[in-house]
């Protein structure tokens, strides 16, 4: 059974600084999500990873996949406030189509 | 572009009552999933559906049914309503290899 561990689950930041925030999973995974999640809203897709090697990047934040280390990291680049809210990542997959969610980050970076 | 739309978006019931929340998507996706989120807990797949008429259970699937009747549509029933059902449910779609879209979500209370 699949299962999604992200860590940390809360980080708070300042502005312009780099992180990283780290998400394993338990059995293979053919397909890694990475959503955000502000508050009292809904989820809004940022990426979807499908193969080993696989990286992504919109504005500030990167993605990348590592499926031998069962690995997904989602990296910040020099920080900015509007980049504060909660980030999942979610993997599904291969012999059946659950999609299973980590706890979330808690991203919080002051100005 | 409605995308997936949830209805009701809020309700209050008392223990033993009995709801269904509606879940419509008009993107033709074959796959359907309902999410509760709990503080702390991330988002946990409660039931998911391949396809129209077929379902199976999630993570935490005791106390809710579903029903996928047409493929546009993924209904969750609560049978029997306990407080521990308190919670912001969502409904997502996708298609292979596709972020899921999730709804608006539905914020239940039960008293």
């Amino acid at each position: 059974e699949l299962k999604v561990e992200q860590n940390p689950l809360f980080l708070s930041m300042q502005e312009g600084k780099n992180y990283t925030i780290y998400c394993n999973y338990s059995t293979t995974s053919d397909r890694l999500y990475w959503y955000r999640q502000d508050p009292g809203k809904s989820l809004e897709s940022l990426f979807v990873l499908l193969s080993n090697g696989a990286v992504k990047q919109e504005g500030r934040l990167m993605a990348s996949l590592d499926t031998k280390a069962r690995l997904s990291t989602l990296h910040i680049t020099a920080a900015v406030h509007d980049l504060s809210a909660t980030y999942f990542c979610a993997g599904g997959g291969p012999r059946d189509d659950k999609i299973i969610f980590g706890k979330g980050t808690r991203l919080h970076i002051l100005p | 572009n409605a995308g997936v739309t949830q209805t009701p978006k809020f309700r209050v019931l008392k223990t033993g009552q009995s709801m269904t929340l509606l879940c419509a998507q008009d993107m033709n996706h074959e796959y359907m999933y309902w999410y509760r989120q709990d503080p702390g807990m991330g988002l946990r797949l409660i039931h998911y559906s391949v396809g129209e008429g077929t379902t199976a259970k999630g993570e935490v699937p005791d106390g809710y049914n579903v029903s996928r009747l047409k493929k546009q549509n993924f209904l969750l029933g609560l049978e029997s309503a306990a407080p521990s059902q308190t919670s912001v449910y969502f409904c997502a779609s996708t298609t292979s290899g596709s972020p899921l879209h999730f709804g608006n979500g539905t914020r239940l209370t039960v008293t």
